[in-house]
């Protein structure tokens, strides 16, 4: 099974906007409310930032924010500071209709540099 | 809190089984309120979703990662555990257990398994 498509990188200066795409087909992102993004830094395990597609669990500052339209999710992070220099990964709930499907699939991870 | 934490040998030889537990701290896995996952990540790369199990002892398995991985809970300690049989070096990677509702929301720290002679 394909992981779900990010671009490599994004950058941006400190106090910018940037947002990164998650690109999967209606049986995974468009299909489900299930759409989780992952900021990850190096050695670390991942950390939730965004589950439901747009819900922000507590603790997680407000800069990020999550997005879908179709088969594509987004995390949006406003206000980029230093701290969020990190790998980031989406998430989606992909359901049991085939055989062949994972329930959980991953992006291919998307490096955030903070200029 | 929740906290997870992996445990198990970070070597294992080809052709062996790799066992490794995850102990849930800060909730209890027969509430029946989760699903208990394992994920891996093999160095420099994403992850990769292997399967997870419910209190009853369900478990749902990721198909393309074919049979080679078992799945088991422990409730009474409260405890989640992953085989992998006949391992290879493609299995060498960091294996995360992981609480998962709609999603996997709380996970361990990750541990590195390297598959060597």
């Amino acid at each position: 099974q394909s992981a779900l498509t990010q671009p490599r990188s994004v950058s941006g200066s400190p106090g910018q906007s940037v947002t990164i795409s998650c690109t999967g087909t209606s049986s995974d992102v468009g299909g489900y409310n299930y759409v989780s993004w992952y900021q990850q830094h190096p050695g670390k395990a991942p950390k939730l930032m965004i589950y439901d597609v747009s819900k922000r669990p507590s603790g997680v500052p407000d800069r990020f924010s999550g997005s879908r339209s179709g088969n594509t999710a987004s995390l949006t992070i406003s206000g980029l500071q230093a701290v969020d220099e990190a790998d980031y990964y989406c998430c989606s709930y992909a359901g049991s209709s085939s055989d062949y499907t994972s329930l959980y699939v991953f992006g291919s991870g998307t490096k955030v540099t903070v200029l | 809190q929740v906290q997870l934490q992996e445990s198990g040998p970070g070597l294992v030889e080809p052709s062996q089984t790799l066992s490794l537990t995850c102990t849930v701290s800060g909730d209890s896995i027969s509430s029946g309120g989760y699903y208990w996952s394992w994920i891996r990540q093999h160095p420099g790369k994403g992850l990769e979703w292997i399967g997870y199990i419910y209190y009853s002892g369900s478990t749902y398995y990721n198909p393309s990662l074919k049979s080679r991985f078992t799945i088991s809970v422990d409730t009474s300690q409260n405890q989640f555990s992953l085989k992998l049989s006949s391992v290879t070096a493609a299995d060498t990677a960091i294996y995360y257990c992981a609480r998962t509702g709609s999603v996997p929301d709380y996970w361990g720290q990750g541990t590195l398994v390297t598959v060597s002679s």
